[in-house]
């Protein structure tokens, strides 16, 4: 299986301020004939289903702000919150797609310092 | 565009089944792959497995082969997640979800069921 770790487990950001949350996989999920990273973000607040962000690693969902950039390839990978506002709020996970099963890293804690 | 609902919460005791559903609705549905997310209490997204509506091909995590069961029914689009003799470490929050389009480099969950909470306790 592919494991999937996320640093930190969670962090304080003042408002108006840059959050960033990384993602490690122990295997590659970058797919050579699509030259594509497998690796999705998504945003879980209380008593909501988890919502996406972000797939291919840097393509942002419709309608998810732009303030919500991904990056990274391969093994390494970050959700980057340019400036955090009050309704960022929430747990943020990583999962990989390249193969099942498709796990989720343990999630990042994400709050107002 | 697909739906997903689910059915709602319920209690049972330690020792008793339980099999819970996701109602999938819109364009081809029966053509969507379905998967299983549980969530213990204060704890993280755990993938259980998936399940294809048109002929019920199943795939599970190591983690839960052999711990419950998914299944389909076409004629109903319908998915489902089972199990037999349901223990206290059972109770979690259980979302479905469909893969976005399977097999298209797009295999990640979206739109995802608001969830259903299953208890037990005796």
């Amino acid at each position: 299986d592919i494991v999937m770790t996320q640093s930190p487990d969670s962090l304080a950001v003042s408002l108006g301020e840059r959050a960033t949350v990384n993602c490690k996989s122990s295997q590659s999920v970058l797919y050579s004939s699509t030259n594509k990273n497998y690796l999705a973000w998504y945003q879980h607040k209380p008593g909501q289903p988890p919502k996406l962000l972000i797939y291919w690693a840097s393509t942002r969902e419709s309608g998810v702000p732009d303030r919500f950039s991904g990056s990274g390839s391969g093994t390494d990978f970050t959700l980057t919150i340019s400036s955090l506002q009050p309704e960022d709020v929430a747990v943020y996970y990583c999962q990989q797609y390249y193969r099942t099963p498709y796990n989720f890293g343990q999630g990042t804690k994400v709050e107002i310092k | 565009e697909v739906q997903v609902e689910q059915s709602g919460a319920e209690m049972r005791k330690p020792g008793e089944s339980l099999k819970i559903s996701c109602q999938v609705s819109g364009n081809r549905p029966t053509n969507s792959w379905i998967g299983w997310v549980r969530q213990m209490p204060g704890k993280g997204l755990e993938w259980m497995g998936i399940v294809y509506l048109r002929d019920s091909e199943t795939i599970y995590s190591p983690t839960f082969q052999g711990r419950v069961t998914i299944s389909a029914d076409r004629s109903l689009s319908a998915a489902y997640l089972q199990w037999s003799s349901l223990r206290a470490s059972d109770t979690a929050m259980y979302y479905c979800a469909k893969i976005h389009e399977a097999g298209s480099g797009r295999d990640y969950f979206d739109p995802w069921g608001q969830g259903t909470l299953v208890t037990v306790s005796s």
